[in-house]
């Protein structure tokens, strides 16, 4: 079973500042690796995800994130942030497909991100 | 870009009744998702639907709750007697499925249920 850690509840930042959220992750099979973002009183966005290939994945309005296999991590960036980027921030897994769809997702408890100007 | 419609956006009902939660899911997926989000709580994992039947639920799915896909487009999620602390958002999702889209595709999510039982 796969389970998700986002050890950060909260990470306040100033505008313009940069911010790292974490995220690891455990599983005993390859993972697919995803990030959402959840506006106040909004459904889920993807951010972005990591299917394959490239380690360095860029999503969504300016954020990336970095595939760390030997560490099991998957964490969220952003060079300079806006206020509008105050939202809650999920890490998710999944399992790496058995007949060729995606399995349930496990999501991470959030993060939310508080900017500040 | 397609979108995953949920209706209706908020939902109260009195506990023991019966509720629908309805979701059109994206035209050519083929994998369909019910999660639910208790108030404050991180995202958890219902049920997933695939070929009309389900093909995983989680413990939170008992007896009490049932999904469907009664014409082809629509995707339900029926609880039977709500009780006080089915009281959150609910989330659908669809997925398109072949392999060869897995790539370009994550899940798609629409904008939630919120279900209050009072």
């Amino acid at each position: 079973a796969q389970s998700v850690t986002q050890l950060d509840s909260q990470v306040p930042v100033f505008e313009e500042a940069p911010v790292e959220l974490r995220c690891n992750y455990s599983s005993s099979v390859s993972v697919y690796l995803f990030w959402y973002v959840q506006y106040p009183n909004q459904g889920l966005q993807l951010l972005l995800k990591y299917l394959s290939g490239s380690t360095l994945v860029k999503g969504i309005n300016g954020f990336e994130a970095e595939f760390n296999k030997s560490q099991t991590s998957f964490h969220l960036r952003k060079p300079s942030v806006h206020i509008s980027d105050t939202a809650e921030y999920f890490c998710a897994v999944s399992e790496t497909a058995r007949l060729g769809g995606f399995q349930k997702l496990v999501f991470g408890t959030g993060t939310r991100l508080l900017v500040s100007p | 870009e397609p979108e995953v419609t949920q209706t209706p956006s908020h939902q109260v009902t009195q506990m023991g009744q019966e509720v629908i939660l309805r979701c059109v899911p994206i035209s050519n997926h083929l994998y369909f998702y019910w999660y639910r989000q208790i108030l404050g709580q991180k995202v958890e994992f219902l049920v997933s639907f695939y070929n009309n039947e389900i093909s995983e639920k989680s413990e939170i799915f008992d007896d009490q709750f049932s999904v469907e896909r009664p014409d082809g487009s629509n995707f339900t999620l029926k609880i039977r007697s709500t009780k006080l602390e089915d009281s959150a958002m609910y989330f659908c999702a669809s997925w398109p499925g072949p392999i060869s889209y897995r790539n370009l595709y994550g899940y798609t999510f629409g904008s939630g249920t919120r279900l209050t039982v009072v």
